[in-house]
């Protein structure tokens, strides 16, 4: 089964400053995997998605994230935070042909001013 | 404006009472989800569904049940309310494909006491 690992269940980071947020993930087949962002008494809402076609994909408000097969990982960079980035962050992997979603337990971004 | 309604929004329920959470989705998506969101645990599966007329469990189901008797609505039924059942509810749906991503409906916060 697909499983997914956010390191670091807290991120602050400075307002201008390099946003990093890391996923691994394991997957005994190619994966699809996605990044969600949460707002405060929100739903998520998609930021970006790998489906094999570039390793390095780019998603909304700036973020972008890069597939490296090698070493597992999915992490979503941003290069100047924004304090509109405050919220929290969820990488996920499509678990095949049931459509599942396996979520990890998510990153908060704090930005500070 | 397409997309995913959930109601309640929010719930104050007795311990031992029944509720039905319900989703209604209008972009003819196959499958569904309900996902129960809790502090430190991240989104956690209750119950899918493929397809109208198809369910499964997901990885916390018990004391939840669901049916899925068209394309739109997915409800969410508690038999009988539990505080450990204190959560917050989304709901989502997904066109088939291993690539394409979960939509999100904007959540039920249920409190049990």
């Amino acid at each position: 089964a697909q499983s997914v690992t956010q390191l670091g269940s807290h991120v602050s980071v400075s307002e201008g400053a390099l946003v990093l947020l890391r996923c691994n993930y394991s997957s005994s087949v190619p994966p699809y995997l996605f990044w969600y962002v949460q707002y405060p008494n929100q739903g998520l809402q998609l930021l970006l998605k790998y489906t094999s076609a570039a390793t390095l994909v780019k998603g909304i408000n700036g973020f972008e994230a890069e597939f490296k097969k090698s070493e597992t990982s999915f992490h979503l960079t941003k290069p100047s935070a924004h304090m509109s980035d405050a919220a929290e962050y969820f990488c996920a992997v499509s678990e095949g042909s049931n459509y599942k979603l396996t979520f990890g337990k998510g990153t908060l971004l704090t930005v500070n001013p | 404006i397409a997309g995913i309604t959930q109601a309640p929004t929010s719930q104050i329920l007795a311990a031992g009472r029944r509720m039905t959470l319900r989703c209604t989705q209008d972009m003819r998506h196959n499958a569904m989800y309900w996902y129960r969101q809790d502090l430190g645990l991240g989104l956690r599966l209750i119950h899918y569904s493929n397809t109208a007329g198809t369910t499964g469990k997901g990885e916390v189901p018990d004391g939840y049940s669901v049916s899925r008797a068209n394309t739109d609505d997915f409800p969410l039924t508690l038999a009988s309310a539990v505080p450990s059942q204190t959560s917050v509810y989304f709901c989502a749906s997904r066109q088939a494909g291993w690539y394409n991503e979960q939509f999100f409906g904007p959540g039920t916060r249920l409190t049990v006491l």
